[in-house]
């Protein structure tokens, strides 16, 4: 069964380092996100993304956060100049047309020191 | 605005037990609920999903939720608990099942079974 992948599992940065997490979504799919879940508290909802926009995002997605789909098919969630709070663990869905569930990956754990 | 609250972060229950995992949710319109399953080391698995079908959803590995919507509740059964079930469980709530579903999840809650 085709699968959400997500590389690295792991990523150690300093804090105020830009990190790049890494997605590669079902290949039909249409409809990609970020959700992020910080040790112990909820997972979240990050940014969706449609038709090479943002469909919608959250108040957690500022401006040190942006996405791109570069070449079909990589999906990536860049973080500029990480902190602290941004120590989690990052999941990436893809959802295909109609009424499918979203997919998830195995989610990348970022950890700022 | 959405909202879900699963009710116990800790769960633990003997093999063979019922497992009963409770989700209340709060939604102006009519909700899609779901709930997922975190295996250790894993990402998150889709095990039902309500869709406002049939209120009693069948899920895999044995699971189902009956969706109450004068208890504004998708709580999350089994009858028979299996070592293997042991994982995070998250109920979700959605406005929309079509075009970009944006999920509201739960808090999580970790069931353990004892042998």
């Amino acid at each position: 069964e085709p699968e959400v992948t997500q590389t690295p599992s792991h990523q150690v940065t300093q804090m105020g380092q830009e990190v790049i997490l890494r997605c590669v979504p079902i290949s039909n799919h249409l409809y990609f996100y970020w959700y992020r879940q910080i040790l112990g508290q909820k997972v979240e909802f990050l940014v969706s993304f449609y038709n090479n926009e943002i469909s919608e995002k959250s108040e957690i997605f500022d401006d040190q956060f942006s996405v791109e789909r570069p070449d079909g098919s990589n999906f990536t969630l860049k973080i500029r100049s990480t902190k602290l709070e941004d120590s989690a663990m990052y999941f990436c869905a893809s959802k295909g047309q109609g009424n499918s569930p979203l997919h998830f990956g195995n989610g990348t754990r970022l950890t700022v020191t | 605005a959405q909202s879900v609250t699963q009710l116990g972060s800790h769960v633990s229950v003997s093999e063979g037990a019922l497992v009963l995992l409770r989700c209340n949710y709060s939604s102006s319109v009519p909700p899609y609920l779901f709930w997922y399953v975190q295996y250790p080391n894993q990402g998150l698995q889709l095990l039902l999903k309500y869709t406002s079908a049939a209120t009693l959803v069948k899920g895999i590995n044995g699971f189902e939720a009956e969706f109450k919507k004068s208890e504004t509740s998708f709580h999350l059964t089994k009858p028979s608990a299996h070592m293997s079930d042991a994982a995070e469980y998250f109920c979700a709530v959605s406005y929309l099942i079509q075009g970009a579903q944006k999920l509201v999840f739960g808090q999580g809650t970790r069931l353990t079974i004892n042998p």
